[in-house]
């Protein structure tokens, strides 16, 4: 069974800073997708930035990138410039074939951005 | 008008009672899921549905059904509501070749 590991159930960062979030994940496929979700208080599922496994190069969308270590494991999502607005619980997930490509969500981080 | 649609957003239910959960889609996409999501917990799989005639199990099935009336319309329900069930649910849809699901607004469910 795959699992996605959030370590950091809070943390907190300035306005203007940058903030990494950890994620790791088991898996014995080989290919598949990975995904940083963004939940703000309106509850709203936001998707953030998707990562395809085959890929070696680390997806970026603005302000948001990634880190994707496929040998660890490991899947880190960095918010440069943070912005009030990023305030959220921010949900890495995991796309996986059996359970017919359903999301295998973590726990959740949730981030305050403080003024 | 979103993409997704649950209704209701909110319910207040008793124990005991049988509650049905709502999701639309005006996307035309076949594949369709529910979530649960409990604070400290993330969302977890309840069912999925790939089209009309295909329903599958998802890891917290037990509890719940659903029914898929048409490809635009997947519903959940609880046949005899208990307290721990009282939680956010999701309605997700996603296109066959796609990777990108399309979450409704949520229903929070509470049970009394």
């Amino acid at each position: 069974a795959q699992t996605v590991t959030q370590s950091q159930p809070e943390m907190s960062v300035q306005e203007a800073e940058t903030v990494t979030l950890s994620c790791t994940y088991d898996t014995s496929e080989s290919n598949y997708y990975l995904f940083w979700y963004k939940q703000p208080p309106s509850r709203q599922m936001i998707l953030v930035i998707r990562q395809e496994a085959y890929k070696q190069q680390n997806a970026t969308e603005n302000r948001f990138s990634v880190n994707f270590q496929k040998a660890a494991k490991s899947f880190s999502l960095k918010i440069s410039d943070s912005q009030l607005g990023d305030t959220a619980m921010y949900f890495c997930a995991f796309m996986k074939r059996n359970s017919g490509y359903a999301l295998n969500f973590g726990k959740g981080t949730s981030l305050l951005v403080t003024p | 008008d979103a993409d997704v649609t649950q209704t209701p957003r909110n319910r207040i239910t008793k124990t005991g009672k049988r509650i049905m959960l709502e999701c639309s889609q005006t996307k035309g996409h076949d594949r369709m899921y529910w979530y649960r999501q409990d604070p400290g917990l993330g969302l977890r799989l309840i069912y999925y549905s790939f089209d009309v005639k295909d329903i599958n199990k998802g890891e917290i099935s037990d509890g719940y059904s659903v029914s898929r009336q048409a490809q635009a319309k997947f519903s959940l329900s609880l046949e005899s509501a208990i307290p721990n069930q009282t939680a956010l649910y999701f309605c997700a849809t996603r296109r066959g070749a796609s990777t990108e699901a399309f979450f409704g607004q949520g229903t929070r469910l509470t049970v009394v």
